[in-house]
């Protein structure tokens, strides 16, 4: 069956540290998206990718970064981890065209201490 | 984007319908309107989606009013598996990116 899978499922890093979480889904999708949700809130969007070698800014892009060089991976950098960057990372896929949804891996808990 | 409001929270009984609004008054006529739901501890889940007509699939309905400018999650009867946050999104022809408010939590009462 095709998935979307996040690792490490937990991290605990350092500040100033640079940490590479993986996305990795087997869907063949061309859209893939990364999220972070804080405690108690929504889902806010940091990055997104609509084909290879497509990369977008999103919301809260700022001390993150991300790579497309193939269909299936999609990994977000923290060039230099802060505590503000504590949270859990949601990767998302869709395929494109309005009447599909995403499909969401089951996220990253990221602690920088 | 197009911005979405709903209740912060909401309870309803076990086996009850369960009426879970959202207002998007500056909807646009090409945004489709999604709803996903969060259960504790993981990721969120696609429910339904629609662009004007009401949408019924096996989880939920979809009912959407006549000018577009407000939508509502049908549960037809709810189980204590259906507590979770529940989002409603708007997403614009062309674009594939949601901007995710801060939803509706449901509370099941058994």
């Amino acid at each position: 069956d095709a998935e979307i899978t996040q690792s490490p499922r937990h991290k605990i890093t350092e500040t100033g540290r640079q940490v590479t979480l993986a996305c990795h889904q087997t869907w063949n999708h061309n859209n893939m998206f990364w999220y972070r949700q804080d405690l108690g809130h929504g889902l806010r969007l940091i990055h997104y990718s609509y084909g290879v070698h497509d990369t977008n800014k999103g919301e809260v892009s700022d001390g993150y970064s991300v790579s497309r060089s193939n269909t299936e991976d999609l990994p977000l950098t923290l060039e230099s981890a802060a505590s503000s960057q504590t949270s859990v990372y949601f990767c998302a896929s869709s395929e494109s065209g309005q009447g599909y949804g995403y499909t969401f891996g089951s996220g990253t808990r990221l602690t920088v201490v | 984007d197009a911005k979405t409001t709903q209740p912060n929270s909401m309870e309803s009984n076990e086996e009850e319908p369960v009426h879970l609004p959202c207002n998007h008054s500056t909807i646009s006529g090409t945004d489709y309107i999604h709803w996903y739901r969060q259960l504790p501890s993981q990721g969120p889940e696609y429910v339904i989606h629609g662009l004007t007509s009401n949408v019924n699939n096996r989880m939920a309905s979809l009912a959407i009013a006549e000018d577009r400018k407000s939508s509502t999650l049908i549960l037809h009867r709810a189980t204590l598996r259906d507590a979770a946050v529940y989002y409603c999104i708007l997403s614009t022809s062309g674009t594939y990116k949601y901007i995710f408010g801060t939803g509706t939590r449901l509370k099941v009462l058994a």
